[in-house]
């Protein structure tokens, strides 16, 4: 599976929109980009995923760049209780290979 | 999404005993499921994947002797470690794919694999 690179920490404020960036150049066409979060001593929340086009759920949207090279994690809004790690997944194998994610602090 | 359980949630055993850790699919039916482990501070690592009715494949340098991995039906995988120690103290956390309760699977798309709440074990 493709790895990805995501910086170590990033601060938000409160009610802001919190954009999570990574980068995958290694991807490959049938690899889909994910995300999941993990909140202290918990297991891993998805969040979204998608191969090329850009998603938007009720959690979040994922932009994904048009060479599928690098994709946004966007949280519209920021509450307190978004305060986590966030993994930024690439995958079209068997296994989900996890990194060291960004830690991301929403601060009121 | 769709919802997998563990049980226990926390453990404290002591040196050289076993330790069985059971996870459930509790919505759907997971063609896979994996075993993770997780230090303070660090990421997760893939410790063996396991289909039901197979033997389970280790991660390089996961002793599978240690680590014994049941798959017993399509909702149920158990994870043992046996004859534990201290270094064996850890979270883990298991995940299972499958397709998301009242999704519809597409063709060619890849399943999504979603988490357990993990088991923090404590060995004396």
């Amino acid at each position: 599976d493709a790895k990805t690179t995501q910086p170590p920490s990033m601060d938000c404020a409160e009610g802001r929109a919190a954009n999570l960036p990574c980068n995958h150049s290694t991807i490959s066409g049938n690899e889909y980009v994910y995300w999941y979060r993990q909140i202290h001593s918990q297991g891993p929340q998805y969040i979204i995923h998608g191969l090329k086009n850009n998603e938007t759920n009720e959690m979040a949207s994922l932009i994904i760049t048009e060479d599928r090279k690098s994709s946004t994690l966007i949280l519209p809004h920021a509450t307190l209780r978004d305060t986590a790690v966030y993994y930024c997944i690439v995958a079209g194998g068997f296994k989900t290979i996890f990194g060291a994610g960004t830690r991301l602090f929403v601060k009121a | 999404g769709a919802v997998v359980s563990q049980h226990p949630s926390r453990v404290i055993c002591k040196s050289g005993t076993s330790v069985k850790i059971e996870c459930r699919s509790l919505d759907f039916q997971a063609t896979t499921m994996f075993w993770y482990r997780q230090f303070p501070k660090q990421s997760l690592m893939l410790m063996a994947t396991s289909n039901e009715g197979s033997k389970a494949t280790y991660e390089q340098g996961v002793e599978k002797d240690k680590f014994l991995i049941n798959h017993a039906s399509l909702t149920l995988s158990t994870l043992t470690v046996t004859s534990a120690h201290p270094e064996d103290s850890s979270f883990y956390i298991c995940s299972a794919r499958g397709w998301g309760q009242g999704r519809i699977a597409a063709t060619l798309e890849r399943e999504t694999q979603y988490f357990g709440p993990g088991t923090r074990l404590l060995v004396l």
